[in-house]
């Protein structure tokens, strides 16, 4: 079964609108991390944002923000005043335990911001 | 303070050789993740270091090896190579328990 899920395949978004990246997860561990990362054409992985299972607060680093709702399993990440500059391909991963496990990714969204 | 290095940035080479791949992690990280993205795929895990052990494998024949020195860097070695090795293979590192990941900027290996 898939433990990252990440519905969209693709998404095209105006320059300066907001975008949601979905993001559900599958997990009975209590304790894990999420995270996401942006992947331009270059090729590297660009860490955007953690969020701990339990960290009170969904974490927010400038224009990203990751919407956690933990009932619901999942964890959006959120692009505040899209650019340009953000068109790449965006993945969402998880670690379960206590840090002492791999960390596993969904398939990616790629996401194109339209001029 | 310097992020995770990997060398070389790109390698060629013949089916049937081997190839050595390796990774500095951030200061202080004592955890190194190696993972292997094909064209167009996500990222599969390879293997995992913490501490100079591998702690944990993925579903990866064992010509994929490597090992972690005690300075925490890392070597990613894959022996006989096929064609369908051809991919970016990207390591990561981290403080051990449940914190942040950084990844380094790659290395895209190409089997001819």
């Amino acid at each position: 079964a898939q433990k990252i899920t990440q519905t969209q395949p693709g998404m095209f978004v105006q320059e300066k609108e907001a975008v949601t990246l979905d993001c559900t997860y599958d997990t009975s561990d209590p304790s894990y991390g999420l995270f996401w990362y942006k992947q331009p054409s270059s090729g590297e992985m660009i860490f955007l944002i953690y969020q701990g299972s339990y960290d009170q607060q969904n974490a927010t680093e400038g224009r990203y923000s990751l919407n956690f709702q933990k009932a619901r399993k999942s964890a959006n990440l959120v692009i505040s005043a899209s650019q340009l500059g953000d068109s790449a391909m965006y993945f969402c991963a998880m670690r379960e335990g206590e840090g002492d496990d791999k960390i596993i990714f969904g398939k990616g969204t790629r996401l194109h911001i339209l001029p | 303070e310097a992020g995770v290095t990997q060398s070389p940035t790109h390698l060629i080479k013949t089916r049937g050789q081997q190839a050595t791949l390796r990774c500095s992690p951030i200061s202080g990280h004592t955890s190194v993740y190696w993972y292997q993205q094909a064209l167009g795929l996500g990222l599969q895990f390879l293997l995992w270091y913490d501490e100079g052990e591998e702690r944990n494998r993925g579903n990866f024949p064992p010509r994929f090896s490597g090992r972690q020195f005690p300075n925490y860097s890392s070597e990613l070695n894959v022996n006989a190579l096929e064609l369908e090795d051809s991919a970016l293979y990207l390591c990561a590192s981290s403080f051990v328990g449940n914190t942040e990941a950084f990844f380094g900027q790659g290395t895209r290996l190409t089997v001819v």
